[in-house]
């Protein structure tokens, strides 16, 4: 298994420009999630997804879109970028009926500078 | 709602233990995570404790959990150069669909 990847790795944006994250997993995880990590802070989520067709808004939802067309995949679209997005996003999955309950496994992030 | 504190920092000699620290808001039925962030890199799962358990011993790595306080705290034996992590607390509550409910992370640091 691969697990969590995302792409891409590193990105710089103009002020306006628009983007997507993509993240894709390959546990069969029903439960996916989106947090942006900034300098000395701790994770905020931003969306998070129960199950394919199904998203949710987290702690920092605006300026971001996401869908949930497939188990596997959930991308987190950016319209009209500003330098507050400038962060690492972090992608993540759950499978609640797991060995450790809720762990969750994260993908190695995309490292998003805003200018 | 939920929240979850943590110390921002934390420095320990090589060989010493790191005590680590976490405090929670709520509840009956809870589920306590400690996940570690190398330099660079996403999280990943340490060790995990549930509610009814008080201690919980892996390796190097001991959890104890003061339900009465909502104290919960990570113990690193014989501390390495390669335990320097940033390590967050985490919880979620078994009762509802919340998702994980993240602190703001310890950055350890480990002098040589």
């Amino acid at each position: 298994n691969a697990g969590v990847t995302q792409t891409p790795k590193f990105r710089i944006l103009k002020i306006g420009q628009s983007m997507t994250l993509q993240c894709t997993q390959d546990m069969n995880h029903n439960y996916m999630y989106w947090y942006r990590q900034d300098p000395g802070m701790g994770l905020k989520l931003i969306y998070y997804s129960v199950g394919a067709g199904i998203t949710d808004k987290g702690e920092v939802p605006n300026g971001y879109n996401v869908s949930r067309s497939t188990t596997e995949d959930f991308p987190l679209r950016l319209e009209l970028a500003a330098p507050s997005q400038t962060s690492v996003y972090f992608c993540a999955s759950s499978d609640p009926g797991g060995r450790s309950k809720y762990e969750q496994y994260f993908g190695p992030g995309t490292r998003l500078t805003v200018t | 709602g939920e929240d979850v504190e943590q110390s921002l920092f934390l420095s320990v000699r090589e060989g010493d233990s790191s005590v680590i620290n976490c405090t929670y808001t709520d509840s009956s039925s809870t589920y306590l995570y400690w996940y570690k962030q190398e330099p660079g890199a996403g999280l990943q799962l340490l060790t995990y404790i549930f509610s009814n358990m008080d201690m919980k011993q892996d390796q190097r790595l001991t959890v104890l959990l003061n339900k009465k306080d909502k104290h919960l705290s990570l113990r690193i034996a014989d501390t390495q150069t390669g335990d320097s992590a940033i390590y967050f607390c985490a919880e979620i509550q078994v009762s509802g669909n919340t998702p994980l409910v993240f602190g703001k992370g310890t950055r350890l640091s480990v002098i040589a």
